[in-house]
């Protein structure tokens, strides 16, 4: 089974506006990480957040991790065209193995 | 700069075959991943090895083998395609098995008819 679940599966958006995607699991992790996937390419890290932190930026991502509710979300800022792709969170479990969810297609139209 | 190299990319193949998707890195990395891509089911992991020698079980690992003979080769066999076998492979690799980011490879596309 899945250890991640992201929401919404699809979602579909201005360009300039922000972009949420949620993502939550149901063990204790290590870290969990955020993946892009362009159609028919391989996945691509953007950024990880360890257990004990909150929040953390990367240019025009922002990721909060709440334990306690079993939860991440991942914020793009002003999104582009250029961002339409699939995004996967990935949960690390205490084996150290990378579960991910099933990931959610962002389109932002121009 | 080459990082993860999968072969085939596409390969249509007929129910009962034997078939070997192949994944070569040139990161040094030690610990390199399988997993399939269905359609609503997002990557599933198949088979692991945290260090050449070495190799585990993912989440769906029947009908599959792995073998781990060197730091840069982790190929995916399986020994009597399905049609449920059906999918898009991923081959990746991080620097250690506890820690650090996964690089992908670019996908076989597998169909078994």
């Amino acid at each position: 089974s899945q250890q991640g679940e992201e929401d919404p599966q699809a979602l579909s958006i201005q360009e300039g506006e922000n972009a949420t995607m949620n993502c939550s699991y149901k063990t204790s992790i290590n870290n969990l990480q955020w993946y892009r996937q362009n159609s028919g390419r391989g996945l691509v890290h953007l950024i990880l957040i360890r257990s004990n932190e909150r929040e953390k930026h990367s240019g025009r991502l922002r990721v909060t991790l709440d334990t306690s509710k079993k939860s991440s979300s991942l914020l793009i800022t002003a999104s582009r065209a250029a961002d339409t792709a699939s995004y996967f969170c990935a949960t690390v479990d205490s084996s150290y193995k990378l579960i991910f969810g099933s990931g959610t297609r962002l389109l932002v139209r121009p | 700069i080459a990082g993860i190299t999968q072969a085939p990319t596409s390969q249509i193949l007929a129910a009962g075959r034997r078939m070997t998707l192949r994944c070569t890195q040139d990161m040094r990395h030690n610990a390199m991943y399988w997993y399939r891509q269905d359609l609503g089911l997002g990557l599933r992991l198949i088979h692991y090895s945290n260090t050449a020698g070495t190799t585990g079980k993912g989440e769906v690992p029947d009908g599959y083998s792995v073998s781990r003979a060197n730091t840069d080769d982790f190929p995916l066999t399986l020994a009597s395609a399905v049609p449920s076998q059906t999918s898009v492979y991923f081959c990746a690799s991080k620097q250690g098995a506890e820690t650090g980011e996964l690089f992908f490879g670019e996908g076989s596309r597998l169909t078994v008819l």
